[in-house]
């Protein structure tokens, strides 16, 4: 079974351009996750859908963040204008129905580095 | 509101041995569950071992074992039988039933292992 997949792996961005990251969840998945990693802290998630709905997102910078998941299925996480403070590790998730027992499986990241 | 905690910013354990990895948590949500997480340099979360809130008996996948001490609200991992590809950052984490199931993560300990 493929795992979650996102992309790019890396990237490089001057601060106030754009930049946007892609995820796959794990086949059937309902609920995808998107978590930022700062260097030497734990994950911190970002937004929580539900199909293609928003679960959660209270922790989503709305100013410059913004994500969409159109057909409940891949992810986009976008930010705009970026920021040096938004330089870490975007890590998607997913798991089945987004209960509180069920595991979530997480991709590989992608590693911003805003200068 | 959930917390989580781990005091061990970084341990080094000998090759063959075990190693326990100290996780405090404190929620008000009735049901809850518990996660371990490990992270190697390559950027990847890899889910280890969970254990409910409800379980009688602690949970163990292979060399990993949880020791649950809900009075205590601890929740610490065992690795027996240290491997050097153990060597990694492992994060403890929690879903609340009542925190929008949002997983909530501790900082992490890196755990080193020696030859």
């Amino acid at each position: 079974e493929a795992g979650v997949a996102q992309s790019p792996r890396y990237k490089i961005i001057e601060k106030r351009q754009s930049v946007a990251f892609w995820c796959n969840p794990i086949s059937g998945h309902a609920t995808l996750y998107w978590y930022q990693q700062i260097l030497g802290q734990g994950p911190k998630l970002l937004i929580q859908f539900q199909n293609n709905g928003v679960v959660d997102d209270s922790q989503l910078p709305k100013d410059r963040f913004s994500a969409e998941r159109l057909k409940g299925v891949d992810s986009t996480l976008k930010i705009q204008p970026a920021k040096l403070e938004d330089s870490a590790v975007y890590l998607c998730a997913s798991s089945l129905g987004g209960r509180s027992q069920e595991t979530q499986y997480f991709g590989p990241g992608t590693r911003l580095l805003v200068l | 509101a959930q917390k989580i905690t781990q005091t061990q910013p970084g341990m080094f354990v000998q090759e063959k041995e075990a190693v326990t990895l100290d996780c405090t948590y404190d929620t008000s949500d009735p049901s809850y569950g518990l996660f371990w997480y490990k992270q190697p340099s390559s950027g990847e979360m890899i889910f280890l071992i969970y254990q409910g809130s409800y379980d009688q008996q602690n949970a163990t996948e292979g060399r990993y074992s949880l020791n649950f001490q809900k009075a205590r609200k601890s929740a610490n991992l065992v690795i027996s039988a240290s491997q050097l590809g153990d060597s990694a950052m492992y994060f403890c984490a929690m879903r609340g039933n009542n925190a929008g199931n949002m997983l909530t993560f501790g900082g992490g300990t890196r755990l080193m292992v020696k030859p």
